[in-house]
């Protein structure tokens, strides 16, 4: 059974720093793009970025290049999405989700839900 | 960047109407890769039509999706209780970003 779960909820305070997991499970974790997708309270889905965990190709929404940073360890079958500096608009829940069939997200993690306040 | 734009915003219908959501692109979708998702509150979306007309798996018939290029529809047939939901499209076709509508929110009349 094809699984993507994420790491749990974290609450910080502004300028911390903060990197938050999604293990996949079921699959061939090198053979899929992971996508990360961003849910502001109250607002729509916004795609951040995504990592080809195969050969590390990674993209980034121009909203997002800069802010975050997407990597993935292959030995762990894990994708992660890190903040060097947190802001309180980074306060959202974030996906991740594997890119199947016509790149659609086939299959999503939980949800980490992240916050940030002082 | 590929805008989506959904129409209408919120749609209220009764369990047994028939839904027609909308999802038009600024520029044409490659591949037509032109996904919908259902949201509920609490829960990850999950992923109903792939490539503008592909049902996901275990997807009830009554979901279908159509169109191609800028215009895309995803059509419920017959409402059922649970089908009561926001619903977002996404394109992923081409370069990034692979931009999601604002989505439209099914309420219950």
């Amino acid at each position: 059974e094809v699984q993507l779960v994420q790491s749990g909820a974290e609450v910080k305070k502004p300028g911390e720093s903060l990197k938050i997991s999604c293990k996949g499970s079921g699959y061939t974790f090198t053979n899929y793009w992971i996508d990360w997708v961003r849910q502001m309270p109250g607002k729509g889905l916004e795609w951040m970025g995504a990592i080809y965990p195969g050969d590390s190709d990674i993209w980034y929404s121009p909203s997002f290049q800069g802010q975050v940073t997407i990597s993935a360890d292959n030995s762990i079958s894990t994708a992660f999405l890190q903040w060097s500096s947190l802001k309180a608009s980074d306060t959202a829940r974030y996906y991740c989700a594997r890119r199947g069939l016509a790149a659609a997200g086939d299959y999503w993690g939980q949800g980490t839900l992240v916050t940030v306040s002082s | 960047e590929n805008v989506l734009t959904q129409s209408p915003g919120t749609l209220s219908l009764a369990p047994g109407d028939r839904a027609t959501l909308s999802c038009r692109a600024s520029q044409s979708v490659s591949d037509n890769f032109l996904a919908w998702y259902q949201h509920k509150p609490g829960q990850a979306p999950r992923l109903l039509i792939y490539g503008a007309s592909g049902r996901a798996a275990g997807i009830p018939d009554r979901f279908s999706g159509s169109g191609s290029g800028t215009d895309f529809t995803l059509t419920i047939s017959r409402l059922e209780p649970e089908d009561f939901a926001v619903y977002f499209c996404q394109q992923s076709g081409g370069s990034p970003p692979h931009t999601f509508g604002q989505g439209t929110k099914l309420e219950i009349k």
